[in-house]
């Protein structure tokens, strides 16, 4: 198993400019998770998803968007990219059940200017 | 709403020490409870998982405990090696949540 992967590893945008970021996983976890975290700082949870088709907010969604159109792929949209949204993007997952171990992808790392 | 707190949030010893990191959470109700290491500029990867019902988790070097009860657990490095340096988060998943709770990490420097 590839575990959870995300692409790009890293991007600079332009402020206005809108990108996508993919995360992908292969443990058929029904679970999957959205993670900022700026430098020195801890994580906090942009959006998550319960399964296909069914997404929730975060601590800080505003300027995010997220589909869950199958239980492998989680994309995370930004739209009107702000300096503001400079910061390392983490996806994870678990599957379904609270006992299960969560785990993260390595990270995109994206820089607005 | 579940509060994790981890003190130190950093920590310097020398090589051969015994590390010890606390987490501290403020509800019991808890599925359980994860160890993370981040190196710099990296992901999260999983150390531990301790469930509700265990006390206990060895890795290796690595060992976890977990006192409901009291709403802590420690993380356990003996004879720490330069390698260990890295942040070291705990998270809980409390009990009625999809989300995991997560501490602010203890940073830790491990002197050669």
């Amino acid at each position: 198993n590839a575990g959870v992967t995300q692409t790009p590893k890293f991007r600079i945008l332009k402020i206005g400019q809108s990108m996508t970021l993919q995360c992908t996983q292969d443990m058929n976890h029904n679970y999957m998770y959205w993670y900022r975290q700026d430098p020195g700082m801890g994580l906090k949870l942009i959006y998550y998803s319960v399964g296909a088709g069914i997404t929730d907010k975060g601590e800080v969604p505003n300027g995010y968007n997220v589909s869950r159109s199958t239980t492998e792929d989680f994309p995370l949209r930004l739209e009107l990219a702000a300096p503001s949204q400079t910061s390392v993007y983490f996806c994870a997952s678990r599957l379904r059940g609270g006992e299960n171990e969560q785990f993260f992808g390595p990270g995109t790392r994206l820089t607005v200017l | 709403k579940q509060e994790v707190t981890q003190i130190p949030a950093a920590l310097s010893v020398p090589e051969g020490e015994n590390l010890v990191l606390n987490c501290s959470f403020t509800d019991s109700a808890i599925y359980n409870l994860q160890w993370f290491r981040q190196d710099p500029g990296k992901g999260l990867t999983s150390l531990l998982l301790i469930q509700s019902s265990q006390r206990e988790q060895t890795s290796g070097r690595l060992n976890a405990s977990l006192d409901k009860s009291s709403g802590r657990s420690t993380l356990y490095i003996a004879a720490s090696q330069p390698g260990d340096s890295a942040t070291y988060l705990c998270a809980v998943a409390p009990v009625g949540d999809y989300k995991l709770s997560f501490g602010a990490g203890t940073t830790v420097t491990v002197r050669a």
